[in-house]
């Protein structure tokens, strides 16, 4: 079975402060991991796609990587306006054969403190 | 453009009622997926449509849920006889193409059965 977990649960920062949010995951056949960010009250907004081991994508202040058995997304000097739930996914095939179903982690709430 | 939409955004309702939520697509996505995330868990799949078709409806947990899109356009979900395990937070994604993960959430819908 496909599993995603995400550490840690809960991280507080002050501005300024770098830090690293970790997922690890469990799939057969990786097609693809996904970062999203949710703020309180509204849907995941996409942030990331990454394919294969060695990839990395910026956006800003944050940063992911992939290895083959975990991803992080560094984020770099963050600010309070990037004070949300950072969630990950990844990618697997559906049991139909056509449907890429997503394994979503927990999730990690991410607080950053003026 | 418009993003994926949802009503209602709050439902209350008692076991054994029905309640039907409704999703909007972002115009022009063939793709459209139903999610729930039951408090202090993790997102989960509940099915996908290509246009009007169900592609993929393995994670629907029961029959007493019925998910419909008629015309490819809008889509429903019909939760009937409402049981208190149903309560949660269900979510609506659209994508353009059923290959990438890019996908669009609706800010939800927060279901409680009492």
């Amino acid at each position: 079975e496909d599993q995603v977990t995400q550490s840690p649960e809960a991280l507080r920062l002050q501005e300024g402060e770098s830090s690293s949010l970790n997922c690890s995951y469990t799939v057969s056949g990786l097609r693809g991991l996904f970062w999203y960010r949710q703020d309180p009250g509204k849907g995941p907004e996409f942030l990331f796609t990454l394919y294969s081991a060695g990839e990395e994508k910026e956006k800003e202040r944050l940063k992911a990587t992939l290895t083959k058995k975990e991803s992080f997304l560094h984020i770099t000097a963050p600010k309070p306006e990037d004070s949300a739930t950072y969630l990950c996914a990844v990618q697997a095939r559906g049991t139909s054969g056509g449907s890429y179903i997503p394994t979503f982690g927990r999730g990690t709430s991410l607080i950053v403190h003026p | 453009e418009a993003g994926v939409t949802q009503f209602p955004s709050h439902s209350v309702i008692e076991k054994g009622q029905t309640v039907t939520l409704r999703c909007d697509p972002i115009s022009g996505h063939d793709n459209l997926y139903w999610y729930r995330r039951v408090m202090g868990k993790e997102i989960k799949f509940l099915l996908h449509f290509v246009k009007e078709s169900k592609q993929d409806e393995s994670g629907m947990p029961n029959n007493r849920f019925l998910a419909e899109r008629t015309g490819g356009t809008y889509s429903t979900l019909k939760v009937q006889p409402a049981e208190l395990e149903d309560s949660g937070v269900y979510f609506c994604a659209s994508s353009a193409y059923r290959t990438t993960y890019e996908q669009y959430f609706g800010p939800g819908t927060r279901l409680t059965v009492t």
